[in-house]
């Protein structure tokens, strides 16, 4: 079976556009998570939806950020206006009922 | 703001070695513990799991885990060059489905 999918891999942009990440999770998982990884600050949750609904998205760091799950098979995770504090790897991870997350290859964003 | 903390390291340990990772983490409502296991430029990779207190062991890595004490731990036995990684302590609470994360703690394994 195969295991999250996230794109692009790799996104290098200018400050003020936007950027939108893609990601499909293990199908049959019921549970999405969006994080981000920083050198300084480690694994941030962002969002994370069940069943497609977004359950908590405190940590959104603003209002630029904004995620969607329009169905069971796809997420997006968007940043609009993009900032060079935004430069992060972005991990979505899908979850089946037992809990345990399995994670992405990633998106490496880099905002000049 | 609830904390998982975990030594940053590195931790420096001779090929066939124990190496001992260790995290301690502050809501005490938490239910379920994860390790995680991530390469430089890689995804984090799932090594173990845990809920109840004691031991539990898969291969070579044991996981252990003392609730009143808010503390887990990782035991990997005859570490290779390959185990060579950042390992992320993660922790579950019952009031919500998310896992948090520590920072995690560089290993390395030497020939």
């Amino acid at each position: 079976d195969a295991g999250v999918i996230q794109s692009p891999r790799h996104e290098v942009t200018e400050m003020g556009q936007e950027v939108t990440l893609r990601c499909k999770p293990i199908s049959g998982h019921n549970s999405l998570f969006w994080y981000r990884q920083t050198m300084m600050r480690g694994l941030e949750l962002l969002i994370y939806f069940n069943n497609n609904v977004p359950i908590d998205d405190s940590g959104m760091p603003e209002d630029r950020f904004s995620a969607k799950m329009p169905n069971a098979s796809f997420s997006t995770l968007k940043i609009q206006p993009s900032e060079p504090r935004d430069s992060a790897v972005y991990f979505c991870a899908s979850s089946p009922q037992t809990g345990e997350l399995f994670f992405g290859e990633g998106s490496r964003l880099t905002v000049l | 703001q609830k904390e998982v903390e975990q030594n940053s390291g590195p931790l420096s340990v001779p090929e066939g070695a124990i190496a001992s990772l260790n995290c301690t983490y502050s809501d005490r409502g938490s239910q379920s513990f994860f390790w995680y296991r991530q390469y430089s430029g890689k995804s984090p990779e799932l090594i173990m799991f845990i809920y109840s207190n004691g031991d539990k062991e898969d291969g070579r890595f044991t996981a252990q885990l003392n609730k009143a004490s808010q503390y887990v731990s990782l035991l990997i036995r005859d570490s290779q060059p390959s185990d060579s990684a950042t390992y992320l302590c993660a922790v579950r609470s019952n009031s919500g489905y998310a896992l948090n994360f520590g920072k995690g703690t560089s290993l390395l394994v030497t020939p």
